[in-house]
Order: structure tokens, then sequence, then C-alpha cells
């Protein structure tokens, strides 16, 4: 098994371009989430999905948006990317997101210039 | 907001040393999960800890969860250098869909 798979691992972006981070998993767990992680800031939630065709707000949702359209699949937008959307992005899946640990990918380092 | 405190922020060891990471909610938690993330790696989940007082080891590695679930700590005894990284802990604030992250605790350690 994969696992939770992100793609891409690295990308650098303009100012003002948009992309699309794809995360894709093959354990069938219901839930989804996309997380940032800023240094010192720990992981903070963008959005989250608890099913197919359901996505709802994180702590940080501002400029973002995401599409859970097939269970295994869920996607994260930046329609307009900014200097302050350099990160490292982590996906994460979970079981029931209750009684199971989540599964995290290996990340996306994004850098806006 | 629902927030999970995690202290310190930081903690450098020698080789050998104990290590402690402490873990506070300010709401009863219906359980709190452990991560590792390694230098330039991804949060790999640890263990969780449902019942109040509950008290897991994994090998030099112990995880209690506090009688009012609201707390929780990590301790390594006699850390070794594969022990680096940061380590979150992850509470499930009851009735919540989605676990609230502590700020993680860093440890490096000198060899």
């Amino acid at each position: 098994n994969a696992g939770v798979t992100q793609t891409p691992k690295f990308r650098v972006l303009k100012t003002g371009q948009s992309m699309t981070l794809l995360c894709a998993q093959d354990m069938n767990h219901e839930y989804m989430y996309w997380y940032r992680q800023d240094p010192g800031m720990g992981l903070r939630l963008i959005h989250y999905s608890v099913g197919e065709g359901t996505t709802a707000k994180g702590e940080v949702p501002d400029g973002y948006n995401v599409s859970r359209l097939k269970k295994q699949n869920f996607l994260l937008g930046l329609e307009s990317a900014a200097p302050s959307q350099t990160s490292v992005y982590f996906c994460a899946s979970s079981y029931l997101g209750r009684v199971n640990g989540y599964t995290f990918g290996s990340g996306t380092r994004l850098t806006v210039v | 907001g629902q927030q999970v405190m995690q202290i310190p922020q930081y903690q450098h060891v020698q080789e050998g040393e104990d290590f402690t990471t402490y873990c506070n909610s300010s709401t009863t938690l219906s359980n709190i999960q452990w991560y590792k993330q390694r230098p330039g790696g991804h949060p790999v989940f640890l263990i969780q800890l449902v019942k109040s007082g509950e008290v897991k080891k994994q090998k030099r590695l112990t995880f209690q969860f506090g009688e009012a679930k609201k707390n929780s700590s990590l301790h390594i005894t006699a850390t070794q250098t594969t022990d680096v990284g940061t380590y979150f802990c992850a509470g499930l604030i009851q009735g919540a869909q989605k676990l609230v992250f502590g700020q993680g605790t860093r440890l490096t350690i000198n060899p």
C-alpha cells in the first residue's frame, strides 16, 4: 500500500499564479485533511473533509479552496498565490477520525516568490 | 478557541538523559494521540490514549493520559540520537470531528 501520496513534492510559484495540490490515499479512509506547517507554528488545519462530496473550513482557510469529488482524492487549490502561502503542506487521512491515528503524506514544499 | 498547549517548545539534551514533553487542553478530550516528526519528514502516528489515567509504554517511551482527560505527557528514558525530532500531541475534543494539534516540542540531542 502506498498510504497517502502527495504531488508535487516541491513547487515554486510566482505571486498571483494558481496551482492545485493533489492528495491521494488508498486506505479507504473517510476523513481527509490539509495542513500547513510553518516554523514555530506547528500544524495548522486549512480544510478537511468527512466524506466524498463534503468539505469544511479549518483554522486557516482563507486563500485556499478544496474539493473531494472522489473518496480517495482531496485537492487543495490556491487561486492567486501570495508569499504568505509559502509553507510545507501536509495531507492526512484517517478512518472515522476518532479511533485511529492520522496517516500523513510526505508533504509539498511550496515557495511563492 | 479550543486549544492544546504543549511545552516546552524546544529541548536540548545530552544523549542518555531523559526527556519529557507535556500537553494540556482547556477542555476534556475524548482521546489524545502522539506523533513524531523527524527533521525534513512528516508526522508519524505513535500512539493513542483513550482512558482516564491510562499509561502506555513503547520501549523507552512512556505515555500518560491524565485522570481528568485534559493533560498528557510523553517521557523518553535514556535518549538516543534516533529520538531527534519534533513530538506533537493531538487531542480529540469531545464531540468534534478532528484533532487539535499542540505546537510540538523539538528535541535535539548532543551525542
